[in-house]
């Protein structure tokens, strides 16, 4: 147990729709970081925030947005959801924020959501 | 645009064998190199790597850096049914406000068989 919590585990919805998916970081870590999986593209970094501020963004839509709270829990928001956005969410947490920090990032098991 | 390679994509071998899994890489603002074994669901931390030619090592598996050829190897020794898993190998390099992303490889699916 990786100490990176997330929910739901699985979200079945249609295209069109509008889903948020949460995260809690391990105790200590104050940065938060999401990934897309997909069988054709591997692991994608979407986002990462720390300590409430966004710190760096990849190849995130613009449907998406991700937000940081006060108490460090993440949400990803994902909206105009089409049949190509069915992945495996990944949310993963370090102490640090800065690549320099050296401190691996760890992961949570995972959202799995399908679009019909 | 960055590139992380994981070579080969698929492994089927029997117990008790040894395992060479490797990973190249073209990135810009490289920070570290990073080893992570997925099963069913979250990828797990193996090892982190930031200087070349020292040699990292956790029970029968070692990994290793060249940062001037731009590559890493995870060597398993002895393997295993329950080292079966997707292998992954992740570049971290720095963002422009600061943070830092890793860069994922698609993985090597090892399959050991009894």
């Amino acid at each position: 147990d990786s100490g990176v919590t997330q929910t739901p585990k699985h979200l079945i919805t249609a295209t069109g729709q509008r889903v948020t998916l949460r995260c809690s970081p391990r105790s200590g870590d104050l940065s938060v970081y999401w990934y897309q999986q997909s069988l054709d593209q591997g692991l994608q970094f979407l986002i990462q925030y720390y300590n409430g501020e966004e710190r760096a963004k990849g190849n995130i839509l613009e449907r998406f947005s991700a937000q940081q709270f006060p108490d460090l829990h993440s949400e990803l928001n994902l909206s105009s959801l089409e049949l190509g956005d069915s992945a495996l969410y990944f949310c993963a947490s370090s102490v640090g924020g800065q690549a320099d920090s050296n401190q691996p990032q760890h992961f949570g098991d995972g959202t799995r959501l399908s679009i019909l | 645009e960055d590139k992380v390679v994981q070579s080969p994509l698929s492994l089927v071998v029997h117990e008790g064998d040894t395992v060479t899994l490797n990973c190249s890489y073209e990135v810009t603002n490289f920070r570290s190199l990073l080893w992570y074994k997925q099963e069913k669901k979250a990828p797990t931390f193996l090892f982190m790597l930031t200087s070349s030619g020292i040699e990292k090592k956790s029970g029968r598996l070692s990994s290793i850096l060249d940062k001037k050829e731009l590559f890493s190897i995870l060597n398993i020794t002895a393997t295993q049914t329950g080292d079966s898993a997707i292998y992954l190998c992740a570049v971290a390099t720095k963002a422009s406000n600061s943070g830092y992303a890793l860069n994922f490889g698609k993985g090597t699916s090892l399959l050991v068989t009894p």
